[in-house]
């Protein structure tokens, strides 16, 4: 198994350009999620989604849209770049929707996107 | 709302010895606590979790932690370090409320001496 597979690995934007994360994980899990990484800050909750079709925001939702169109697939769209989305992104997902006790408390995350913003 | 405090940016240990890396915690109920490990240029591994029961809880590479229900710690404990604990270590938390937010604290950056 690949496990959560990033691309591109690293991306240098100009201001207004938009682009797009992606992310996919072949271990079916339902739960998916993208961080950002800014050092002194730890990782912030962009977006999260607990199945297809249904996402919802996080902590620094700003600028960036998601969609879940596939179990697989949780792509991250920048629509107009700001210098200050210069970061590091992670995906991450987690098994399973929830009714067990401790469900989603594994997350595995992506090798991580280096994201520069000119 | 939910936060995470880890109030060490930096740890000094030399190897050998046991080390603690701190983590404290602001959650409304009984949250589930999680610590990560990060690598140089890599992404984060998942290393132990509290969800219930016993408030010693182990993982991997010889880890440990004590959940501390009155002080609402979480701290990250090994008896003895080695060089290649070397690494930066995250705290995280999730409610039981069903909204499914994993909240991470700024990360402690470990470095075991020889």
């Amino acid at each position: 198994n690949a496990g959560v597979t990033q691309t591109p690995k690293f991306q240098v934007l100009k201001t207004g350009q938009s682009m797009t994360l992606q992310c996919a994980q072949d271990m079916n899990h339902e739960y998916m999620s993208w961080y950002r990484q800014d050092p002194g800050m730890g990782l912030r909750l962009i977006h999260y989604s607990v199945g297809a079709g249904i996402t919802d925001q996080g902590e620094v939702p700003n600028g960036y849209n998601v969609s879940r169109s596939t179990t697989e697939d949780f792509p991250l769209r920048l629509l107009s770049a700001a210098p200050s989305q210069t970061s590091v992104y992670f995906c991450a997902s987690s098994p399973g929707t929830g009714l067990a006790e401790g469900a989603y408390e594994k997350l595995f995350f992506g090798s991580g996107t280096q994201l520069s913003v000119l | 709302a939910q936060s995470v405090a880890q109030p060490e940016d930096q740890v000094n240990v030399a190897e050998g010895n046991p080390l603690t890396v701190k983590c404290t915690y602001s959650v409304s109920g009984n949250p589930y606590l999680f610590w990560y490990v990060q690598y140089p240029n890599r992404g984060l591994q998942f290393l132990l979790k509290y969800i219930t029961g016993d408030n010693l809880v182990k993982g991997s590479y010889g880890f440990e932690a004590e959940f501390n229900k009155s002080q609402t710690s979480f701290h990250l404990k090994k008896p003895s370090a080695l060089v290649s604990d070397s690494a930066l270590y995250f705290c995280a938390v999730r409610d039981r409320t069903g909204t499914y937010k994993y909240i991470f604290g700024t990360g402690t950056r470990l470095k075991v001496l020889a």
